[in-house]
């Protein structure tokens, strides 16, 4: 267990709908990544955030929209969904407090497996 | 913007012998992390190895370790004794010094372990 949980694993759905994708970070940590992965492809950034507030925005197409809680949890709302929204995507955190900055890499979640049919 | 190129989809190693994966990368930044991650079959992805730009001493995690060539702008990971459960694919990624940077990945390299 990585520290960093994403529901659902898996996730089955028809063109044209709407899903939400949930992350919880690593106890601490303020920053929350999003990235997609399509198949055997590498990870693509989508957005990132920091502490409640947007940080970055990647290739984050305009039919998906995240947004972090007070608790630091995240979701990324996908809608208007499309056979090639079908991907792998990814939550991580990363160490960054409020008083300690380090550089270390990220930690991922195990990711949530989207399927458009 | 950063970017970062692995030149070789895949790779094939026997089992108990070194391979090395190639990565270069492309920034105007000095100061930057590098960063090697791997993802099994499992599709989690795995911290392999880190290293940090004003380091020039390599940096080496059990039977993995790296060459970074700063100058050159590449940072090659190699894997000694080659274990089975190294099969996986091999993503270099880069990330600048600021505070809450992103990682930017390579396209990944998948290398195969054999008997």
């Amino acid at each position: 267990d990585s520290g960093v949980t994403q529901t659902p694993k898996h996730l089955i759905t028809a063109t044209g709908q709407r899903v939400t994708l949930r992350c919880s970070p690593r106890s601490g940590d303020l920053s929350v990544y999003w990235y997609q992965q399509s198949l055997d492809q590498g990870l693509q950034f989508l957005i990132q955030y920091y502490n409640g507030e947007e940080r970055a925005k990647g290739n984050i197409l305009e039919r998906f929209s995240a947004q972090q809680f007070p608790d630091l949890h995240s979701e990324l709302n996908l809608s208007s969904l499309e056979l090639g929204d079908s991907a792998l995507y990814f939550c991580a955190s990363s160490v960054e407090t409020v008083t300690a900055f380090t550089n270390y890499g990220y930690t991922f979640g195990s990711g949530t497996r989207l399927t458009v049919v | 913007a950063q970017t970062v190129t692995q030149s070789q989809p895949e790779m094939s190693v026997q089992e108990a012998e070194t391979v090395t994966l190639s990565c270069t990368y492309d920034t105007s930044e000095s100061d930057y992390y590098l960063f090697w991650y791997k993802q099994p079959p499992s599709r989690q992805m795995i911290l392999v190895i880190r290293q940090e730009a004003y380091k020039q001493q390599n940096a080496t995690e059990n039977r993995f370790s790296v060459n970074f060539q700063k100058a050159a702008k590449s940072f090659s990971l190699k894997i000694s004794d080659s274990q089975l459960g190294d099969a996986a694919m091999y993503f270099c990624a880069y990330r600048s010094s600021g505070t809450a940077s992103k990682l930017t990945f390579g396209t990944g390299t998948r290398l195969q372990v054999t008997l």
